[in-house]
């Protein structure tokens, strides 16, 4: 199994502030995903991280809003920037460690923008 | 892209009844699907999950049925219990390569389980 500590696990931002999600895998992986999940709604990808180059955003997701990074093989940041009350969410981070099996998730940003 | 659709968005059992949900994908080339529960406050927790390879998959008192053909996929839950209420996903993944293609959802069932 991977093991993905995510943090923080909350936070209650001011509206126009930003905010960093860590997220940190205990092997190396090729990719991490981040989703977001809205209140009572399903999982959306909001982009794909790549270690080495730039992240690869879903439809309806743009990098000034979502700038991911991913310095190496275990390690991404997303930062929601510029929050409005919309952006309140779960934010999660994914890792698919092995070869078509399962995906494991970090525990999730629970964030409230006020 | 791939789509899944989930089907129904609420259920409601009587305890020790048996629930299904279903699911269909438009891509023909997934061929992984896996399901999760998730529980008020809590991440995504994989159940049961499906190759393309299987027609059917059992643990304890949950399968799951795939049909290529026809593209769809169900979750059957047996002798329910309270603790099997939450809220239930399925998913679809593309065959593109190890690690490098990310879950596409359906958009969840809320089971509740009636004492």
């Amino acid at each position: 199994s991977a093991v993905i500590s995510q943090k923080p696990s909350r936070d209650i931002c001011q509206r126009g502030t930003s905010l960093t999600i860590q997220c940190q895998v205990d092997s190396q992986v090729t990719m991490m995903f981040w989703y977001r999940q809205q209140p009572g709604q399903s999982l959306t990808l909001i982009a794909t991280a790549n270690q080495g180059s730039e992240a690869t955003y879903e439809s309806g997701f743009v990098i000034d809003k979502f700038p991911i990074s991913r310095p190496n093989l275990t390690f991404s940041t997303l930062t929601v920037s510029n929050m409005s009350p919309e952006d309140s969410s779960i934010y999660l981070c994914s890792v698919e460690p092995f070869l078509n099996t399962e995906a494991f998730f970090g525990q999730g940003t629970r964030l409230t923008v006020v | 892209g791939e789509n899944v659709e989930q089907h129904p968005s609420t259920l409601s059992v009587q305890e020790g009844d048996s629930a299904v949900i279903k699911c269909t994908y438009s891509d023909s080339a997934s061929n992984y699907f896996p399901w999760y529960k998730q529980e008020l406050g809590k991440r995504p927790q994989l159940i049961i999950d499906i190759r393309s390879n299987v027609g059917e998959k059992k643990d304890q008192r949950i399968a799951v049925t795939l049909n290529k053909t026809a593209k769809h996929f169900s979750l059957h839950i047996t002798e329910t219990q309270p603790e099997d209420s939450a809220v239930y996903f399925c998913a679809a993944m593309g065959p593109y390569g190890a690690g490098n293609t990310p879950l596409v959802f359906g958009k969840g069932t809320r089971l509740s389980v009636i004492a």
